[in-house]
């Protein structure tokens, strides 16, 4: 199975400051897929990549910015931190033919 | 309505019972995958289907994109299945993306 891992994997920031959630993966997957998981709306996708220098928006991208400097890492970035954005995190990886998707630990963030 | 449509939202049994859970969709779904997040919150892969079912244990899933449908069947219930199961569904077009459902949480007592 994939080996997706994510750090910090706990994180607590000031609102208004900058936020990076980083994630790599070590299978070699051409997609990478940033989540956050709230009580009420279950996983909801914020950014995702198709490969090393490309980052697509998902649903909720607003407030979010990503980076896909390599095929294995993928980095969330909350450049102005509020409240709201406060949520566990999930980075996923997947590719090839079958779309399955593999998740990291998770991080959990709160924003003061 | 949502996308994903999953049910029940909680569930309780007994050890050594059966039971489904069922996620309904809106619309035609390429594949469907179904998770199980454990008490530290990790999101474990338990199927991958692109029709059909498959089996694992006292697992079984199901799905059926013609009707829109997935299930999940849990057999001989086990206190180490408690955690919430989530399905997603692959949609596909200009964005291949997974659309979660809002889970199950499942308890199960001795």
């Amino acid at each position: 199975e994939a080996a997706v891992t994510q750090s910090p994997r706990n994180k607590v920031a000031v609102t208004g400051g900058k936020v990076t959630l980083s994630c790599n993966q070590t299978n070699n997957h051409n997609n990478m897929y940033w989540y956050r998981q709230d009580t009420g709306h279950g996983l909801r996708l914020i950014h995702y990549s198709y490969g090393a220098g490309s980052t697509e928006k998902g649903d909720i991208p607003d407030g979010y910015k990503a980076s896909r400097p390599s095929q294995e890492n993928f980095s969330l970035i909350l450049e102005l931190a509020t409240p709201s954005q406060t949520s566990v995190y999930f980075c996923a990886s997947g590719g090839g033919g079958l779309d399955t998707q593999y998740f990291g630990p998770g991080t959990r963030l709160l924003v003061l | 309505g949502m996308p994903v449509e999953q049910n029940p939202p909680a569930l309780s049994l007994y050890e050594g019972a059966d039971s489904g859970l069922r996620c309904n969709f809106s619309t035609t779904m390429k594949s469907v995958q179904w998770f199980q997040q454990n008490h530290r919150g990790r999101l474990i892969t338990l199927f991958y289907l692109a029709q059909g079912t498959k089996e694992n244990g006292r697992l079984k899933s199901t799905f059926n994109s013609k009707e829109r449908y997935s299930t999940l069947h849990i057999k001989d219930a086990q206190l180490e299945d408690s955690g919430t199961y989530f399905c997603a569904a692959l949609i596909t077009g200009n964005t291949r993306k997974l659309i979660f459902g809002l889970g199950t949480t499942l308890q199960v007592q001795p």
